[in-house]
């Protein structure tokens, strides 16, 4: 059975710098066609995808947060780590991690239950 | 990068059938995956691959893609199923959801 848990805090400063991390059971990251996803949901509006890195150590980020993203692996502890540089209110959100499969394209077949960041001074 | 337009909101009467759209020039070339979102859970993958259901999801849920617009259908609507629903896709570059609909069962 797989599960992901998202954990880090709830609440950072203005200019901070986040640090989330996704603990994982089920599943290996050093498996073929795996891979770890962050996707946030600010309150009341759509999801926006953030950044997924595969089994391969591969990387991909949101054109438009790249420069403030990275995300990273420690297969010993399962577990995969997303910081965020430079938080402001409007990443206010719901920080989930999924895990993700490649079937066609790849996509999130099972999520975490999220955590939620308020960014606020 | 690229977008994915959907309705904001859909509504039907209970055992009608829903149909939720999604719009994007590249969904030709790749396949589309859809999540229900229901108040305070964290999503849930309803399709995959345009129209594969997965283990679990009722048979009343089903998808398929026409080209540049891919379409989930609810067939039979039920109280549960009011949730907002997102339709998803990637390339190597990385994943792009819809701006999500919001379903409402009168």
């Amino acid at each position: 059975q797989i599960t992901l848990k998202e954990s880090g805090p709830t609440l950072v400063k203005p200019t901070q710098t986040l640090t989330l991390t996704c603990s994982f059971s089920g599943f290996s990251l050093g498996a073929g066609g795996v891979g770890v996803g962050w996707i946030r949901q600010p309150p009341g509006k759509a999801l926006e995808w953030l950044a997924v890195l595969y089994w391969n150590d591969d990387k991909r980020y949101s054109p438009s947060l790249k420069n403030r993203l990275t995300i990273n692996k420690d297969t010993s502890k399962n577990q995969v780590v997303l910081t965020m540089t430079d938080m402001d209110p409007v990443d206010t959100a719901t920080y989930y991690c999924a895990h993700s499969r490649l079937a066609g394209n790849w996509y999130f077949d099972l999520w975490g239950r999220g955590t939620l960041v308020t960014v606020s001074s | 990068s690229y977008d994915l337009t959907q309705p904001p909101s859909v509504s039907v009467s209970p055992g009608q059938t829903a149909r939720i759209t999604c719009s994007g020039d590249d969904l030709p070339n790749r396949y589309a995956y859809w999540y229900q979102q229901k108040p305070g859970q964290a999503p849930l993958l309803v399709i995959y691959k345009d129209s594969e259901r997965p283990s679990g999801i009722p048979e009343r849920f089903s998808g398929y893609n026409s080209g540049t617009r891919v379409t989930l259908t609810i067939s039979g609507v039920q109280a549960e199923d009011e949730a907002d629903y997102y339709c998803q896709s990637s390339d190597s570059s990385g994943t792009v959801f819809g701006g999500g609909t919001k379903l409402t069962v009168l």
